[in-house]
């Protein structure tokens, strides 16, 4: 398995300004997913961001809005940017620890509140 | 069209009353099936995955099984802190990789 922790755990925003969520594991992984928990919902994969190219995004979710970083194998950041109410969700990044297996870890997630 | 679907979505039990969750798919090619604890807000907790019809997995009070069409989760002699949604999640082909499709999940409360 993996630990994995994020920063901030939560955050009340104004509308229209930026976040930047960090996630920081404890060992080199080379797959990290970004996932969205909408209130009483179930997780949406918002990007994959493997080290050393661009991240993928699933339907729906666009790197204007959703800016990735990955600069190294322990570490990777999402931003959600020009934010509105409907971005007030919990956001959550997991690991593959193993490229032959396709379970994923994941973190404690980000509260975000947009007001 | 791939789909995952978890019943009950929610299940009141006594503690000590044994009882199980569903999760039913159907997607065009199972890669693999997960289960996954979480505690109201935290991130969800790896329990198991299955690869294959017939296969079980085994911790502690829980106790996962396969088929080709649905996956269910056991729970024997449940204890308060057993109270948690429980997701369930099936990896499927997707062009030329794999997706994750992801059940809403059963909240599953234990009474003492």
């Amino acid at each position: 398995s993996a630990v994995i922790s994020q920063k901030p755990s939560r955050d009340i925003c104004q509308r229209g300004t930026s976040l930047t969520i960090q996630c920081q594991v404890d060992s080199q992984v080379t797959m990290m997913f970004w996932y969205r928990q909408q209130p009483g919902q179930s997780l949406t994969l918002i990007a994959t961001a493997n080290q050393g190219s661009e991240a993928t995004y699933e339907s729906g979710f666009v790197i204007d809005k959703f800016p990735i970083s990955r600069p190294n194998l322990t570490f990777s950041t999402l931003t959600v940017s020009n934010m509105s109410p409907e971005d007030s969700s919990i956001y959550l990044c997991s690991v593959k620890v193993q490229l032959s297996t396709d379970t994923q870890y994941f973190g404690p997630g980000t509260r975000l509140t947009v007001l | 069209e791939d789909q995952v679907t978890q019943s009950p979505e929610a299940l009141r039990l006594q503690e000590g009353e044994s009882s199980s969750l569903n999760c039913s798919y159907t997607v065009s090619g199972l890669r693999g099936l997960f289960w996954y604890r979480q505690d109201p807000g935290k991130g969800p907790e790896f329990l198991f995955t299955l690869y294959s019809a017939g296969e079980e997995k085994e911790k502690e009070r829980l106790k996962a099984t396969l088929t080709k069409k649905e996956s269910f989760l056991h729970i024997t002699a449940p204890k308060p802190e057993d109270s948690a949604t429980y997701l369930c999640a099936v990896q499927a082909p997707k062009d030329s990789n794999y997706q994750l499709i992801w059940g809403a999940g059963t909240k599953l409360i234990i009474k003492p």
